[in-house]
């Protein structure tokens, strides 16, 4: 079974600029998650998705953070325009359904701003 | 809100010593608990996890007990090794709520021979 792929593994942008991390969560998967792992810390909950549908986007700066998943599959993560606390990790992850069942991660995307 | 504690690190042991990690939770609901496990260079992937009150969840010589009246989920292993170096993340969801993970900042361990 393929498991969670992202692209790209790594970016390195200049501040003000804008940015796109891509997922694919695993075949089936209804539920998705974008997380933002900052270095030393948890990974902290940006956005949760079921289906195409927002679960909870409570934590997600939505000043210059943004996420789709068309079609309630492939999703996407921008930021416009990013600001130097935003380098971390980008980690997406999958799950069968929300009811508390284990999520499958990606290997994430490490965002370096400058 | 529901929240994760975990033990700060860095752990340093040697091999064939005796781990603990500890995990305090507090939550509002019927949680899962999880251990999250990062190897250097590697994505997150599940350890063990428990549901309920009382559940063991064991995995790779691991083990956590889901303790309800201390609100505790502590990562146990009786030996060991030096590909046990890693991060370790404890969780938590919300089964009837549906919510996303939670996690503790990590764990650090690092093993030597």
């Amino acid at each position: 079974e393929a498991g969670v792929a992202q692209s790209p593994r790594y970016k390195i942008i200049e501040k003000r600029q804008s940015v796109a991390f891509w997922c694919n969560p695993i075949s089936g998967h209804a539920t998705l998650y974008w997380y933002q792992q900052i270095l030393g810390q948890g990974p902290k909950l940006l956005i949760q998705f079921q289906n195409n549908g927002v679960v909870d986007d409570s934590q997600l700066p939505k000043d210059r953070f943004s996420a789709e998943r068309l079609k309630g599959v492939d999703s996407t993560l921008k930021i416009q325009p990013a600001k130097l606390e935003d380098s971390a990790v980008y980690l997406c992850a999958s799950s069968p359904d929300r009811t508390g069942t284990e999520a499958f991660f990606g290997q994430g995307t490490r965002l370096t701003v400058v | 809100g529901n929240s994760v504690t975990q033990m700060e690190g860095p752990v340093t042991l040697s091999e064939e010593a005796f781990l603990t990690i500890n995990c305090t939770y507090t939550a509002t609901g019927y949680p899962s608990l999880f251990w999250y496990v990062q190897y250097p260079g590697e994505g997150l992937q599940l350890l063990l996890k428990a549901t309920k009150a009382d559940d063991k969840g064991s995995n790779k010589g691991f083990e956590a007990t889901y303790r309800k009246e201390t609100t505790s989920f502590h990562l146990e292993k009786g030996s060991v090794q030096v590909s046990d170096s890693a991060v370790y993340f404890c969780a938590l969801s919300d089964r009837q709520a549906g919510t996303a993970l939670i996690f503790g900042k990590g764990t650090t361990l690092s093993v030597s021979s």
